[in-house]
């Protein structure tokens, strides 16, 4: 399978500061999303970054995709503790079939 | 926007006993469903695809006696855990894409949390 690695799997800052997650994959992907999960719930979608894309931003989300290292970042700037949460990067296994296969998330925790 | 509905929230259950999951899909027509397990801080496991009107299709590894999965409608699909044991507790979560509007991203129901006993 083409599970995404992220990392680092735990991060811990201050509000305010900004963070950065990490994401890797194994195959050649149409997109890459990313998604939050809090404790305990299912998944929000946060942002859609295509093959053809490199970069994309969406309030204080800003994702990276780089398909030559298959690689994927989201930074999240001026972190708020409303912002703790895991995120999960997710790649689709082509086909149309829109069948995800995720990653194994990082864990945020943002301190007031 | 489009909502997919979980439902329930949370069970328990004793060993032996089947669970019934329901995910529906509220303001949208959902011909495939996709069941995902998660374990305690690890990542979504995709289970199956659920079709309507026919077969659901399951991952290698999944056991299809085990956990039946039935879309008889365009907006509901159910996930039946049989005979649970407690390896079966686990968070179970359905995501369904909405292909009126291109299918990504796929929207997700809050999740069941399975505990057998």
């Amino acid at each position: 399978s083409q599970q995404g690695e992220e990392d680092p799997q735990a991060l811990s800052i201050q509000e305010g500061e900004n963070a950065t997650m990490n994401c890797s994959y194994k195959t050649s992907i149409n997109n890459l999303q990313w998604y939050r999960q809090n404790s305990g719930r299912g998944l929000v979608h946060l942002i859609l970054i295509r093959s053809n894309e490199r970069e994309k931003h969406s309030g204080r989300l800003r994702v990276t995709l780089d398909t030559s290292k298959k690689s994927s970042s989201l930074l999240i700037t001026a972190s708020r503790a409303a912002d703790t949460a895991s995120y999960f990067c997710a790649t689709d296994a082509g086909g149309g079939s829109e069948k995800l296969v995720f990653g194994k998330g990082t864990k945020l925790t943002v301190n007031p | 926007g489009a909502v997919v509905s979980q439902h329930p929230s949370r069970v328990i259950c004793k060993s032996g006993t089947s669970v019934k999951i329901e995910c529906r899909s509220l303001d949208f027509q959902a011909t495939t469903m996709f069941w995902y397990r998660q374990f305690p801080k690890q990542s979504l496991m995709l289970m199956a695809t659920s079709n309507e009107g026919s077969k659901a299709t399951y991952e290698q590894g999944v056991e299809k006696d085990k956990f039946l999965i039935n879309h008889a409608s365009l907006t509901l699909s159910t996930l039946t855990v049989t005979s649970a044991h407690p390896e079966d507790s686990s968070f179970y979560i359905c995501s369904a894409p909405d292909w009126d509007r291109g299918g990504s991203p796929l929207h997700f129901g809050n999740g069941t949390r399975l505990t057998v006993t």
